[in-house]
């Protein structure tokens, strides 16, 4: 089956620091990856994403990168802030799944502190 | 902005009772996905569907059905509510084909089964 995880459940940080949230993936076929952030109380909200044939990609203090020897997946924030407080999950697609369907993590609660 | 509604953000219920959660999406996209959400459980599929009154069974699809008669709503329901199926279901919507996989959800509908 599918298998889109993390190594570790929670991340505490302080405030202005960098923020490193890995995930491990098992399908060599995987080929496109996303980042998700849910605030409590809401619904996930995406964040950035990659596909295979990249090795990174930055957004606005977010970096994802991406380890296709490994097969891993990191989600890197920068001067991190009291809102980026959330879980943060990545999902997967790979060739050959049902087209559509986005395999998940289970999830990093990333808490900052001042 | 892609903007996906959910009928409710609590609901309360009674066992046995009959529940539709409804779900609304703006951007005229042909996959619409239920999720439910438990602690330590991650994101699990309930079902999805990639057109109009076209449906697929998820991973956990017991116990309930699906309803895609227009292509901008997607309602999940329990057909004989149960204490186990008090969780947070998210709904999402994507479009169709290869390369456009990114979900986008909905606030999420905390249901309670008494």
């Amino acid at each position: 089956g599918e298998s889109v995880g993390l190594h570790l459940p929670t991340l505490s940080v302080q405030e202005g620091d960098n923020s490193i949230i890995n995930c491990a993936y098992s399908n060599s076929a995987s080929d496109y990856f996303i980042w998700y952030k849910q605030e409590s109380g809401k619904g996930p909200q995406f964040i950035i994403d990659i596909r295979s044939n990249m090795d990174k990609r930055q957004g606005q203090r977010v970096t994802v990168l991406l380890n296709k020897t490994v097969k891993h997946l990191s989600l890197q924030i920068a001067a991190t802030q009291p809102g980026d407080s959330a879980v943060y999950f990545c999902a997967e697609t790979y060739r050959g799944s049902t087209l559509g369907r986005l395999y998940f993590g289970r999830g990093t609660q990333l808490t900052v502190w001042p | 902005d892609v903007k996906v509604t959910q009928s409710s953000r609590y609901l309360v219920k009674r066992t046995g009772e009959k529940v539709f959660l409804e779900c609304v999406q703006d951007m005229d996209h042909e996959n619409m996905f239920w999720y439910r959400q438990d602690p330590g459980l991650g994101l699990r599929l309930i079902y999805f569907s990639y057109d109009v009154k076209m449906k697929e069974k998820g991973d956990i699809p017991e116990g309930y059905s699906v309803s895609r008669e227009k292509k901008e709503r997607f309602s999940l329901i329990l057909e004989s509510a149960s204490t186990n199926q008090t969780s947070m279901y998210l709904c999402a919507s994507s479009l169709a084909g290869r390369g456009t996989d990114t979900q986008y959800f909905g606030p999420g509908t905390r249901l309670t089964v008494l």
